[in-house]
């Protein structure tokens, strides 16, 4: 079947380290859409990217960076810079071939400080 | 960009239909209404989105006002599985057509 896949489910974050969560999706879905989900909040967006090799910032973009090197792939480093990691991290993504179509998620990766 | 207001609970007796509002009165003539809803700790799962004729689809309906100023998303025969929150989101023209995401109601479905 088709879909979303992230990998941790549950990460943990020491002090100073960078951490990189997986995204892969089997939809040759051509965008791609990071999402950071606080307790309690809607989601707000980190990175997209819309083409291969291209990626751009979100309304939250700072402490975190992202890669775009094959079409299906769309990891997430959340680097030492971001001071308040710990949250639920969703990636989605779509077909932009076709218009307004819905966005799909996978099942998020909760990460967190030790 | 468009924000939408939903109510922040509703309960509903298992059998009966849901019915749950959207505010979205900023909301621009090409903008779709999209609804999903989340079980907690799982990703949003989408549910049904519209312009501005009623839709219907194998989960729900959405009914969306001729000003499209709001919206109403109707589940049918609610089951306790239903019980998540319900999110009526906005898609922007900018950053790549993000979801817009508020407060969303949060449906509990009782027996």
């Amino acid at each position: 079947d088709g879909g979303i896949t992230q990998s941790p489910k549950y990460l943990f974050r020491k002090e100073g380290q960078n951490v990189t969560l997986s995204c892969e999706q089997n939809l040759n879905h051509d965008a791609m859409y990071w999402y950071r989900q606080d307790p309690g909040q809607g989601l707000r967006l980190i990175y997209y990217s819309q083409i291969v090799n291209d990626f751009q910032k979100g309304d939250i973009a700072e402490g975190y960076s992202v890669s775009r090197e094959k079409k299906e792939s769309f990891p997430l480093t959340v680097t030492s810079a971001q001071k308040n990691p710990t949250a639920f991290y969703l990636c989605a993504s779509i077909s932009t071939g076709v218009g307004n179509q819905p966005q799909h998620f996978g099942d998020g990766t909760r990460l967190s400080i030790l | 960009d468009a924000k939408t207001t939903q109510p922040p609970s509703m309960d509903c007796a298992e059998g009966r239909a849901a019915n749950l509002p959207c505010n979205h009165s900023t909301i621009s003539g090409n903008e779709y209404v999209y609804w999903y809803r989340q079980i907690h700790s799982q990703g949003p799962q989408y549910i049904i989105h519209g312009l501005k004729n009623n839709e219907t689809n194998e989960m729900a309906s959405l009914i969306i006002t001729e000003d499209r100023k709001s919206s109403t998303l109707i589940l049918p025969h609610a089951t306790l599985r239903d019980t998540a929150v319900y999110y009526c989101i906005v898609r922007a023209y900018n950053q790549g057509g993000k979801l817009i995401f508020g407060q969303g109601t949060e449906l509990s479905v009782k027996p």
